[in-house]
């Protein structure tokens, strides 16, 4: 069964700071890989995908993810934080034959200003 | 244009009661699904429709019960209601069956059972 681990509860970053999110997942086939981003009292919406190809993912709102196999990582990174980039952040697993995707237990950004 | 809308967006009642949840999506997709959040913001799938066809059936008090009249909607009934049940409810679809396809998530609805 796929399972997902993000390892940081919270993290702060001052605005203008680059970002790390990471996200390490258990599965033992070639995962799907999502990364959502949730706003306070807002339902998640994607920011990137990862299927297959090219392990570099871009994704919306400047964005980008790195899928590492031999890891098992799929950490998501922006070089410049905003204040509204504040949000919990959730990062998913799924395959290519099964019905569902799961979902770590996320990850809240604070950004200071 | 709401791609998938759920009612209400807040519900609270007493213990024992009865409720229900409603979906509707727009984007033509397959699949749908309800997760719950907790309070530590964990989310959990509960069931899944394809086509009208549960596919997933987690393990849920058989107090909740999904119905899906067609594949644009897909509603939740939840019967006696427990404190327990308390959570955000999450609809969402998409268009394969789920683990290689992206979700598109409504907004939740906040349960707070008294």
């Amino acid at each position: 069964a796929q399972s997902v681990t993000q390892p940081d509860i919270h993290i702060t970053v001052s605005e203008g700071a680059s970002l790390e999110l990471r996200c390490n997942y258990s599965y033992g086939a070639t995962p799907y890989l999502f990364w959502y981003v949730q706003s306070p009292g807002q339902g998640l919406q994607l920011l990137l995908k990862y299927f297959s190809g090219d392990t570099l993912v871009q994704g919306i709102k400047g964005f980008e993810a790195e899928f590492k196999r031999s890891q098992s990582s799929f950490n998501l990174r922006k070089p410049s934080v905003h204040w509204s980039d504040a949000a919990e952040y959730f990062c998913a697993v799924g395959s290519s034959y099964g019905n569902k995707l799961v979902f770590g237990a996320g990850t809240i950004l604070r950004v200071k200003s | 244009d709401t791609a998938v809308s759920q009612t209400p967006k807040y519900l609270v009642t007493q213990m024992g009661n009865d409720k229900s949840i409603k979906c509707e999506q727009n984007l033509g997709h397959d699949t749908m699904y309800w997760y719950k959040q907790d309070s530590k913001k964990f989310l959990k799938i509960m069931f899944s429709y394809n086509n009208k066809e549960l596919i997933i059936n987690e393990t849920v008090p058989n107090r909740f019960s999904p119905k899906s009249p067609d594949k644009a909607h897909l509603n939740l009934h939840i019967n006696s209601l427990e404190l327990g049940d308390s959570a955000v409810y999450f609809c969402a679809s998409s268009q394969g069956r789920g683990g290689n396809s992206p979700l598109h998530f409504g907004n939740g609805t906040r349960l707070t059972v008294t």
